[in-house]
């Protein structure tokens, strides 16, 4: 599997843009880059992916690369319910829909109020 | 989206004993996942539970350990057999759709303290 590299840890005023990165250097034409976060004593969530082009919905938007090999979740103005970890994943398109997500140790995000 | 009931939420178990996870979602689904969270750490997938044929394994677990069931296309169990403190987690259903935009959906958890 194609790996991510996140930093472990980031800290974020309330109400500022946060920008969290990540790095797939290994990252293959047919892999998806996924956001997934995890709030304190509950499962993941989905956030947003993307192929090559950014893209933006409710939550947050994200920002590829031209190369693919990194790419920047971008939260637009922090809440304190954004504190969370948030995970960069590489997912394949090999058996659409299908795919199993295989964690890395995510950025822990802390905002300060 | 899809609603994911995980069961129980919360257990004390003694070593040696075993217990069942159970895993509901409210549509079905194409595929179902269970996954593994230790203490302070990331999530590890166990097992991708498939409908009507022996769930496929991760390495490092096995079916002895972990088995899977997967009777339809809304429920699954993972069961944690002979159970040591060292299993001791958090013990996650996930579930995902062909065409829902590629999501994966997680239940809440099951934290299990084996003592």
């Amino acid at each position: 599997d194609a790996k991510t590299t996140q930093p472990n840890s980031m800290e974020s005023n309330e109400e500022e843009p946060v920008h969290l990165p990540c790095n797939h250097s290994t990252i293959s034409g047919t892999d998806y880059i996924h956001w997934y976060r995890q709030l304190p004593s509950q499962g993941p969530e989905y956030v947003i992916h993307g192929l090559t082009s950014n893209v933006n919905n409710r939550m947050a938007s994200l920002a590829i690369a031209e190369d693919r090999k990194s790419s920047t979740l971008i939260l637009h103005r922090a809440t304190l319910r954004d504190a969370a970890v948030y995970y960069c994943i590489l997912r394949g398109r090999a058996n659409f829909g299908n795919e199993k997500l295989t964690f890395g140790t995510g950025t822990r995000l802390t905002i300060i109020p | 989206s899809a609603v994911i009931s995980q069961k129980p939420s919360r257990d004390i178990c003694q070593r040696g004993t075993s217990l069942t996870i159970q895993c509901q979602v409210d549509s079905q689904v194409t595929m179902m996942f269970w996954y593994r969270q230790q203490p302070g750490q990331s999530l590890t997938l166990i097992a991708t539970a498939n409908q009507g044929s022996e769930a496929t394994y991760e390495s490092g677990f096995v079916i002895d350990k972990f088995p899977i069931s997967r009777p339809n296309l809304t429920f699954s169990t993972l069961t944690v057999s002979n159970m040591s403190p060292e299993d001791s987690s958090i013990y996650l259903c996930s579930v995902g759709r062909q065409g829902d935009n590629e999501k994966l959906f997680f239940g809440s958890g099951t934290q299990l303290s084996v003592l």
